[in-house]
């Protein structure tokens, strides 16, 4: 059974527009939700993290959403560039043991 | 600083035999780890180490053996291969666990094909 489940599985958007990835957790213990970005070839990247003491986290045009009470959280990709073309994985933790999800694979088009 | 080191960068390997995936890393982390990538299944953790001479098991240990030696290395051992092991294999650490510094530091990966 999946523990971090992630939608959409692929998502295109136009440049300048918003790209908005989903992910659901099931263990209410995890305390660490971080989202990492992976160009082909390369190895996955931290982007952003949250911790489920705040419902909000932007860094730049990067901004994390997190409602605990849905289990959710989400990324937005403000002004999205062709730049972010990536694939993107959530992710949840609790002391060692980290599952991500199955990653989206984010097209911007110029 | 080269970070984490992961070789080979791509391995083909026959149904039955053995190899060791390799994994440096120079930054003094306590907590390596080896991760698995496959279409539709993000990634799975495979084996964990948080410290020299102390490893455990993952979400997807079984064919898989690990060792810690030194804080610097973390090798991946293929007992046996099986095509079902054909994957994309990452190496990521980390300067410690269960703490607020828990950014994973990832290698470029392994590209393995069982045939």
């Amino acid at each position: 059974q999946q523990q971090v489940k992630q939608s959409p599985q692929s998502l295109i958007v136009q440049k300048g527009g918003i790209s908005i990835i989903n992910c659901a957790y099931e263990n209410t213990a995890f305390d660490y939700f971080p989202w990492y970005q992976q160009f082909p070839g390369k190895g996955p990247a931290l982007l952003i993290a949250i911790r489920p003491d705040v419902s909000e986290k932007k860094e730049g045009r990067f901004t994390i959403s997190f409602n605990k009470s849905a289990k959710q959280f989400s990324l937005h990709i403000m002004d999205s560039q062709p730049g972010d073309s990536a694939t993107y994985f959530c992710a949840a933790s609790i002391l060692d043991d980290m599952r991500f999800g199955a990653g989206t694979r984010l097209t911007v088009k110029p | 600083n080269a970070g984490v080191t992961q070789t080979p960068k791509f391995q083909v390997l026959k149904t039955g035999q053995s190899m060791t995936l390799q994994c440096a890393q120079d930054m003094n982390h306590e907590y390596m780890s080896w991760y698995r990538q496959d279409p539709g299944m993000g990634l799975r953790l495979i084996h964990y180490s948080v410290g020299a001479g102390i490893t455990d098991q993952g979400e997807v240990p079984n064919g898989y053996n690990v060792s810690r030696s030194t804080t610097e290395d973390f090798p991946l051992r293929l007992l046996s291969a099986a095509p079902s092991q054909t994957s994309v294999y990452f190496c990521a650490s980390s300067y410690s666990w269960g703490s607020t510094n828990e950014k994973l530091f990832f290698g470029s990966g392994t590209q393995l094909s069982v045939l």
